[in-house]
């Protein structure tokens, strides 16, 4: 148990709505970032958030945005949702100190149909 | 750019013999190396990394990893394998400036008895 946890597990959403995933991150973390991982494929990094602040953002439209509140709570919304979409959502916790590693919780899972 | 490689989708080894999963990196600057495993449906699990040091590296559940600078490697390795050890296993390298970890593909690692 990394102590990162992630709602909800499992949903299904139509093309062109819009959705919001929730993480709460590990006590003592104020940093999260969230990551997107197709089916077969490795993680990729979408954003991160620290002192409630984008700080980082990988190559993902707009669409993509998100939210860190003062406990370090984190939300992910995808707007407008494409078929390509479909995926494991994982949210990622750490500190902001160099070298740190990052805690994954087990994800929330996108079928966009 | 920050990158890793992991050059073999899957690895098969019978159990109790020993186990090597490669990673190689490309950084611009000091590399920060990471492995995590990811069980089927799961979020991934950290096992070890290399910030500084010794370059053999001990991690959870039996697993090192040896990083070697002239060959930029990162491969992580088992002296005994279990049937349990069988999973997704992601090489990540960090980037220098804020929490982005670029992963690999992923190795699938079959154990068999």
């Amino acid at each position: 148990e990394t102590g990162v946890t992630q709602s909800p597990t499992h949903l299904i959403k139509t093309r062109g709505q819009q959705v919001t995933l929730r993480c709460s991150s590990q006590s003592g973390h104020n940093t999260v970032s969230w990551y997107q991982q197709a089916l077969g494929q490795g993680p990729q990094f979408i954003f991160q958030y620290y002192r409630e602040e984008e700080n980082g953002r990988g190559n993902f439209p707009p669409r993509f945005s998100g939210l860190q509140f003062p406990n370090y709570s984190s939300e992910l919304n995808v707007n407008a949702l494409e078929l390509d979409d479909s995926a494991l959502y994982l949210c990622a916790s750490s500190t902001n100190r160099g070298g740190n590693t990052i805690y994954f919780g087990e994800g929330s899972w996108l079928t966009v149909v | 750019a920050q990158s890793v490689a992991q050059p073999e989708d899957q690895v098969n080894v019978a159990e109790g013999n020993p186990l090597t999963v490669k990673c190689t990196y490309s950084v611009s600057g000091n590399p920060y190396l990471f492995w995590y495993v990811q069980y089927p449906n799961r979020g991934l699990q950290f096992l070890l990394k290399y910030i500084t040091g010794d370059n053999l590296v001990k991690g959870s559940y039996g697993f090192e990893a040896e990083f070697n600078k002239s060959q930029t490697s990162f491969h992580l390795k088992k002296p005994s394998a279990l049937v349990s050890d069988s999973a997704l296993y992601f090489c990540a390298v960090r980037d220098n400036n804020f929490n982005k970890f670029y992963f690999g593909s992923g190795t699938k690692l079959n154990v068999k008895p």
